[in-house]
């Protein structure tokens, strides 16, 4: 099965400064790549998700990158604030076939000092 | 609010009962989905219901089961329960890429298990 990796654990950066956070899969058929955001004691929330025939997307001030020759991909933050303190959850998943369920990273927490 | 329902939101129960999670999901999405976050920890798949049919499983205990019924909603059933059971449960629902929906999860707001 799909194997995630995901790192750091945690990090702590100045408001205003860029986050990254990094993601490793196994499974090279995997073709859907979702991250998601989670405060204290609430659920995850879908940031935003990249697919395998993009190599880049970005939302604002969040940006997602994907190699798939390297099985990696990262979600970028620039100009963080405060509000973006919480758990961030990379995934992988072989869509279309209709029997897996995503596969989830162990989650980064993010700590961003005023 | 995110469209997918989980009553009850909190449970305290004790060990060796038996409880019963509920989900509804977000109108239109047949998947549900089933994943326990322990404190501090990660989301672990448990068990995939599509359109009534189980679809695929994790890590899921035999003391667990689950069922999707005609109307869609899920019911996660919970027995023997042991203290390391005591958990976050999150129900989630996907569109499985039909139509506009993609294939992201929507998440419930979870059950918080507590087993004393």
């Amino acid at each position: 099965g799909e194997n995630v990796e995901q790192h750091p654990s945690t990090l702590s950066v100045q408001e205003g400064d860029s986050a990254v956070i990094k993601c490793t899969y196994s499974d090279s058929a995997s073709n859907y790549f979702p991250w998601y955001k989670q405060e204290l004691g609430k659920r995850p929330q879908l940031i935003i998700d990249i697919r395998s025939n993009v190599g880049e997307k970005k939302d604002q001030r969040i940006a997602v990158t994907l190699n798939k020759t390297a099985k990696h991909f990262s979600l970028h933050i620039t100009e963080t604030q405060p509000e973006d303190s919480a758990v961030y959850f990379c995934a992988a998943l072989r869509a279309n076939t209709g029997r897996r369920a995503l596969t989830f990273g162990s989650g980064t927490r993010l700590q961003v000092q005023p | 609010d995110s469209g997918v329902t989980q009553t009850p939101k909190h449970l305290i129960t004790a060990t060796g009962q038996r409880v019963t999670l509920r989900c509804s999901p977000r109108s239109g999405d047949l998947s549900v989905y089933w994943y326990q976050q322990s404190l501090d920890q990660g989301l672990q798949f448990l068990i995939q219901y599509y359109n009534g049919e189980e679809r695929a499983k994790g890590n899921i205990l035999e003391r667990f089961s689950a069922q999707q019924f005609p109307d869609l909603h899920s019911e996660l059933n919970l027995s023997s329960l042991e203290l390391g059971d005591s958990a976050l449960y999150f129900c989630a629902s996907s569109g499985e890429g039909q139509g506009k929906r993609g294939y992201g999860y929507t998440f419930g707001s979870g059950t918080r298990l507590t087993v004393v």
